[in-house]
């Protein structure tokens, strides 16, 4: 079956490290989008890519950063000069121009930094 | 997303009752879409609405997309316990498909 696969499903870090969550998806996607959820709030876009080697910045990427090497996968990377990166993450992906498809969500990664 | 406007924010309701869950946009809508979600889990899709004064139905919910398509409105008919969630509504603010902009969520438990 197609899906998106996001991992690790928990991931703990100490303050000041960088760590990369992982979304891959078998959809044929053009597109893949990253979402940060806070408790009891909606989600947030942190960047999205329409297509390979290309991507663009949502309304919170500071200190985050992600690649798209393929199109399969789109990596996120929370750097250290993310403030507060403790929450839930969320991968997605839709079909390129797609604005009449919804978007297909994986099932998330809580990041736990101290 | 202030672009989007959930209401309520959390809602408590007795077992077999009925309830509405509204979301609302100060731009035009190109399309709506309405997500569940388990805590710590993914979003599941629902519905999608793009046409003003669309209403679909699947099982007991039914979204509706007013004619203005700005305002939309999610229904449940005699709640049950698996209808307990998160609730988010999400939207596309233009037709180039790129950003899905969201909700804060409306947070429903039910009483059995």
């Amino acid at each position: 079956d197609g899906g998106i696969t996001q991992s690790p499903k928990y991931l703990f870090r100490k303050e000041g490290q960088n760590v990369t969550l992982s979304c891959e998806q078998n959809l044929n996607h053009d597109a893949m989008y990253w979402y940060r959820q806070d408790p009891g709030q909606g989600l947030r876009l942190i960047y999205y890519s329409q297509i390979v080697n290309d991507f663009q910045k949502g309304d919170i990427a500071e200190g985050y950063s992600v690649s798209r090497e393929k199109k399969e996968s789109f990596p996120l990377t929370v750097t250290s000069a993310q403030k507060n990166p403790t929450a839930f993450y969320l991968c997605a992906s839709r079909g390129r121009g797609s604005y009449n498809s919804p978007l297909h969500f994986g099932n998330g990664t809580r990041l736990t930094v101290t | 997303s202030q672009e989007l406007e959930q209401s309520p924010q959390s809602l408590i309701v007795q077992e077999g009752k009925n309830l509405t869950i509204n979301c609302t946009s100060s731009k035009t809508l190109y399309g709506l879409y309405w997500y569940k979600q388990k805590y710590g889990e993914g979003l599941i899709f629902l519905m999608m609405l793009q046409k003003g004064g669309e209403e679909k139905s699947h099982e007991k919910i039914t979204a509706k997309l007013d004619e203005k398509k700005q305002q939309s409105s999610l229904h449940i008919t005699a709640s049950q316990p698996s209808h307990a969630g998160i609730y988010l509504c999400g939207a596309d603010h233009n037709n180039a498909g790129n950003m899905l902009t969201f909700g804060g969520g409306t947070r429903l438990m039910v009483k059995p």
